[in-house]
């Protein structure tokens, strides 16, 4: 069975505080792993898709990597609009159904 | 580009009543996915429609059925609700070409209390 570990469950940054996130997977063959953040009340919002164990993915402060049992979602300088929960979600091959982590709520402070 | 759209954005009803939730997909996709979401999980697949098809289907009973429309859109139709059923209901739509499922795209949710 498909299965996505995030780690830790709650983070809580000072703004400019770099960290991480963790996503630790078990999939029978990755075709692709998913990195969403979603605000409180709200739908996820695609953030990167990687494929390939070593593939990197950067957007503004977020860089995201994976190897071959897990990804990390790197935040570099955080600002307190990036705080909200990040969710990694995992998808095997033959088109299988997405399977989310539980997430990681991010609060970064002034 | 509207993006994935729901309707509606809230809803109450109460134990045994039946709900029916609507989805639009964003422009240039073909394929609708629905979730539950609970509070403080993940969201959990409930099903794919593909072609006015459901392709896929997770571990959710019979009393959740969907219907795809030839304009894609979607609805999720739930009946004999339960206070369980209380969550955000998630719609998600992606591009099916090539023999494979490009990145899924989501709407706002629709929030569903049952009392």
């Amino acid at each position: 069975e498909d299965q996505v570990t995030q780690s830790p469950e709650a983070l809580r940054l000072q703004e400019g505080e770099s960290s991480s996130l963790n996503c630790s997977y078990t999939v029978s063959g990755l075709r692709g792993l998913f990195w969403y953040r979603q605000d409180p009340g709200k739908g996820p919002e695609f953030l990167f898709t990687l494929y390939s164990a070593g593939e990197e993915k950067e957007k503004e402060r977020l860089k995201a990597t994976l190897t071959k049992k897990e990804s990390f979602l790197h935040i570099t300088a955080p600002k307190p609009e990036d705080s909200a929960t990040y969710l990694c979600a995992v998808q095997a091959t033959g088109n299988t159904p997405l399977v989310f982590g539980k997430g990681t709520r991010l609060s970064v402070i002034a | 580009d509207a993006g994935v759209t729901q309707s509606p954005t809230h809803l109450i009803k109460t134990r045994g009543q039946q709900v029916t939730l609507r989805c639009s997909p964003k422009s240039g996709h073909d394929t609708v996915s629905w979730y539950q979401q609970a509070l403080g999980q993940g969201p959990q697949f409930i099903f794919q429609y593909y072609e006015e098809e459901e392709r896929q289907r997770g571990n959710f009973p019979d009393r959740f059925s969907g219907h795809q429309f030839p304009n894609y859109s979607s609805e999720l139709n739930v009946n004999a609700l339960l206070l369980g059923d209380s969550a955000l209901y998630l719609c998600a739509s992606s591009f099916f070409g090539g023999g494979a499922e490009r990145e899924q795209f989501f709407g706002p949710g629709t929030r569903l209390t049952v009392l």
